[in-house]
């Protein structure tokens, strides 16, 4: 079986601040799949990255950053300066790649509030 | 523009009734899958298929069912609704099934469902 955890319900900062969202996943198979999704206020759920399991350089995009260390089983997501607009509920999410029973199995979502 | 394209966006119905969502893709995915939204609990696999004529239950598949006659099309179906039912109900598809394609899985707007 397989399983994300996001530990942080809720998380409130400041805009300018740097935030972190923590992501800790379990998992039998070797070959695996994790990934980022935003759901902002309205509601539709917005991928940001994929990263596979035989990857583990970091990853930066604008202000986003993504740590992956498989040695944690751990891919958390970093915001640099935040923003309001980066408000919103994130989901941190795994697939398997063996056998025909593949699924993306989601974390509970991390809720961030950036306040002016 | 190409997507996912789920109808209705809202819909109230009474213990009992049965309805079916609609799921439409025009992005030649084999992968699709419908998952329910509730507070705290992430996004959980109801169904999923892996290409046309093949289905199979995710995590909560109960009071449910699918078909998929088309590679376009992944409609769910409520056989009998019931207030557990009440949800926020979203189709994804994916180029695979692990979600490697461009985009990892790619969601449709929702449909929030109230049974009453």
């Amino acid at each position: 079986a397989q399983k994300v955890t996001q530990a942080q319900t809720e998380i409130s900062v400041v805009e300018k601040e740097d935030v972190t969202l923590d992501c800790v996943y379990e998992t039998r198979d070797t070959t695996y799949y994790l990934f980022w999704y935003k759901q902002p206020p309205s509601g539709e759920l917005v991928f940001l990255i994929r990263r596979n399991s035989f990857d583990e350089q970091n990853e930066i995009s604008g202000r986003y950053s993504w740590n992956f260390q498989k040695s944690t089983s751990s891919f958390n997501f970093t915001i640099t300066a935040s923003q309001v607009v980066d408000s919103a509920v994130y989901f941190c999410a795994l697939s398997g790649y063996t056998g025909t029973a593949s699924k993306l199995t989601f974390g509970t979502g991390t809720r961030l509030q950036v306040t002016l | 523009n190409a997507g996912v394209t789920q109808t209705p966006k809202f819909q109230v119905l009474k213990t009992g009734q049965s309805m079916t969502l609609q799921c439409a893709q025009d992005m030649n995915h084999e992968y699709m899958s419908w998952y329910r939204q509730d507070p705290g609990m992430g996004l959980r696999l109801i169904h999923y298929s892996v290409g046309a004529g093949i289905t199979d239950q995710g995590e909560v598949p109960n009071g449910y069912n699918v078909s998929r006659s088309t590679t376009e099309d992944f409609p769910l179906r409520l056989l009998s609704a019931a207030p557990s039912q009440t949800s926020v109900y979203f189709c994804a598809s994916s180029y695979t099934r692990a979600g490697q394609g461009a985009g990892g899985y790619t969601f449709g707007s929702g449909t929030r469902l109230t049974v009453v």
